[in-house]
């Protein structure tokens, strides 16, 4: 079954800084979504990804799919507390029962 | 913009008890989901929706059931609440299945 590797698992940052989160496939890629979960809360959908070299930005938000890689990375520039939250990868699944599948999550904190 | 709703934002139940969880969504997507989301496991499908009536398994379909009577509403029914239901529950919805996900804010449900 296809699965989807974030790294890192948590990110402490103070404000102000850049930071990179990666999303890695086991499998061709086709399609990449990137969420973000405040605490208890649900997914807000920030952006997808469909061809290789594609690159987004939301805000101070960026992403980018390395299709050759299989691999997609979200670059907060600047971060600010307002990101602080749990970034979530998802991708169209090519096996198993699941239309998606998405990664665990990235624990994004960001101090002053 | 999409809005997905949840009967509820937090629910205790007892062991045994019949559980339902209530999703509406206000954009005429064709697809319905439920997942759980467990510290550590992620998000999982549980079941998932495609039209009125239809459903689909997803990867952890046992000890649930769902309904969807009406396009804009997709329930999930716990028949009885066990101690290792207990966790948080995500309802979305998409255009289409292998579309972008919209969430709803997430139900925390405690089965004691």
């Amino acid at each position: 079954s296809q699965e989807l590797e974030q790294s890192p698992q948590s990110l402490i940052v103070q404000e102000g800084k850049n930071l990179t989160i990666n999303c890695t496939s086991s499998k061709t890629l086709y399609g990449l979504y990137w969420y973000k979960q405040k605490y208890g809360e649900g997914l807000i959908f920030l952006m997808m990804l469909q061809k290789g070299g594609e690159e987004k930005s939301h805000e101070k938000i960026t992403a980018k799919l390395d299709e050759k890689k299989q691999q997609s990375s979200l670059h907060i520039t600047a971060s600010q507390p307002s990101h602080a939250g749990i970034y979530l990868c998802g991708a169209r699944s090519l096996s198993g029962n699941t239309p998606l599948v998405f990664g665990k999550g990235t624990r994004l904190s960001v101090i002053a | 913009d999409v809005k997905v709703t949840q009967s509820s934002r937090y629910l205790v139940k007892r062991t045994g008890e019949k559980v339902f969880l209530e999703c509406v969504q206000d954009m005429d997507h064709e697809n319905m989901f439920w997942y759980r989301q467990d510290p550590g496991l992620g998000l999982r499908l549980i079941y998932f929706s495609y039209d009125v009536k239809m459903k689909e398994k997803g990867d952890i379909p046992e000890g649930y059931s769902v309904s969807r009577e009406k396009k804009e509403r997709f329930s999930l029914i716990l028949e009885s609440a066990s101690t290792n239901q207990t966790s948080m529950y995500l309802c979305a919805s998409s255009l289409d299945r292998f579309y972008e996900q919209y969430f709803g804010p997430g139900t925390r449900l405690t089965v004691t």
